[in-house]
């Protein structure tokens, strides 16, 4: 089953504004990761948080991880129309190699 | 980074026919190679584990002997819809776990756009 949870499903904004995505998830995670994927395409991998982490940074990528609350957020500062896609998280179980993928956020950055 | 291609993009197919997909690491070997559905506007669902030289392992609710897959080498797994539904039409995306890298590092493909008539 899905564990990660996303909001907003979607948000809107416009370019050069700030958009922040949140997931929340269940169980206990060795690691947390976002991903975009624009329409019709596969997945890019943007950054990795690991759960001993609480925050991360990446370019206009600011992560943060609160493992007692089992949420993260996604920042992604001055956005760009090239921004616009779907943003997912995902988290793999403490056992295996699994991941779980959050139901995502569609950002959609106006120019 | 690593690539993975996925062959074909796009397929449609009659309902009752089987189609096959592809999933190849092209710059590294995969002992274990990841097939995800997705729905339109949905999340990746995780249907099967591949593991080269064994049996897959499928994902709850994911009939096996509907969704056949293969991982014959190190580099290659497909995955094969066996009478095709319409329900079936979907979007799969495979992963690939580099053997050289850690646990938490899979590289997708771009997907395969599959249509049921």
């Amino acid at each position: 089953s899905q564990q990660g949870e996303e909001d907003p499903q979607a948000l809107s904004i416009q370019e050069g504004e700030n958009a922040t995505m949140n997931c929340s998830y269940k169980t206990s995670i060795n690691n947390l990761q976002w991903y975009r994927q624009n329409s019709g395409r596969g997945l890019v991998h943007l950054i990795l948080i690991r759960s001993n982490e609480r925050e991360k940074h990446s370019g206009r990528l600011r992560v943060t991880l609160d493992t007692s609350k089992k949420s993260s957020s996604l920042l992604i500062t001055a956005s760009r129309a090239a921004d616009t896609a779907s943003y997912f998280c995902a988290t793999d179980m403490e056992y295996g190699n699994k991941l779980v993928f959050g139901a995502g956020t569609i950002l959609r950055v106006k120019s | 980074g690593a690539v993975v291609s996925q062959h074909p993009s796009r397929v449609i197919c009659k309902s009752g026919t089987s189609v096959k997909i592809e999933c190849r690491s092209l710059d590294f070997q995969a002992t274990t190679m990841f097939w995800y559905r997705q729905f339109p506007k949905k999340s990746l669902m995780l249907m099967a584990t591949s593991n080269e030289g064994s049996k897959a392992t499928y994902e709850q609710g994911v009939e096996k002997d509907k969704f056949l897959i293969n991982h014959a080498s190190l580099t290659l797994s497909t995955l094969t819809v066996t009478s095709a539904h319409p329900e079936d039409s979907s979007f799969y995306i495979c992963s690939g776990l580099p053997i050289t890298s850690g646990p938490d590092t899979q590289y997708f493909g771009p997907g395969t756009r599959l249509t049921v008539l």
